[in-house]
């Protein structure tokens, strides 16, 4: 995805917890989403942060950093249904567009036992 | 209630063709996206609508083209298919497409150009 930049594969062990990054360049920065997207299935909603902090909804956390244009999603305790991309997204008014929401190109995670 | 339905699930057609991708928003939603997604990417804005309005439009040629029906249900058409119109073809519905709302995905319709 345009501006929008997160690793492409990340490998953890069931059980661990892993923390997948996310950075952006936008103005006018509206708010910023998570998905998870399990292979072949249509991604579903993780989380949202539109103000600075951490957002926590059981195992997932997000955190947002306005000013750094930085968030990240914190999975703990993974199990290994867990194995999925994540996909972040971000919802601004980027140049020609108002307010649309762009998606990064996703990070692939493996959970191994 | 049921999620956002896409059809047809997949779909095969050969270049140059014309397609008409159908979408069924979440009961109550009344805004759609639709969305290309290409094997290893993430999804790519395509066309955003809300009460029949288009509010967005991604940086997709003239080809692709949508609309939006009285009772929120939407139509994506591509004209003129290329073989790099082969992907999966998402929509997303919320409830009014403002900012702080997640959209919520249907299953997709796989799209492959021969």
């Amino acid at each position: 995805g345009q501006n929008i930049d997160q690793p492409t594969e990340m490998t953890a062990t069931e059980g661990a917890i892993v923390q997948i990054n996310c950075t952006y360049q936008t103005s006018g920065f509206n708010g910023l989403f998570w998905y998870q997207q399990h292979a072949g299935e249509a991604p579903t909603f993780l989380s949202y942060n539109v103000l600075d902090g951490l957002e926590e909804k059981g195992r997932f956390s997000s955190f947002l950093s306005r000013s750094k244009g930085y968030s990240y999603l914190l999975l703990k305790e993974l199990q290994m249904k867990d194995s999925a991309s994540y996909l972040c997204a971000v919802r601004a008014e980027w140049l020609y567009n108002n307010n649309d929401m762009r998606f990064g190109a996703g990070t692939r995670l493996t959970v191994k036992p | 209630d049921a999620g956002v339905t896409q059809s047809p699930t997949h779909l095969i057609k050969t270049r140059g063709q014309h397609v008409t991708l159908r979408c069924s928003p979440i009961s109550g939603h009344k805004s759609v996206s639709w969305y290309q997604q290409v094997l290893g990417q993430g999804p790519q804005f395509i066309f955003q609508y809300y009460e029949k309005e288009e509010r967005g439009r991604g940086n997709f040629p003239d080809r692709f083209s949508a609309r939006q029906f009285p009772n929120y249900s939407s139509e994506l058409n591509v004209n003129a298919l290329l073989l790099g119109d082969s992907a999966l073809y998402l929509c997303a519905s919320s409830q009014t497409g403002v900012s702080n709302q997640p959209q919520h995905f249907g299953d997709g319709t796989r799209l492959s150009i021969l």
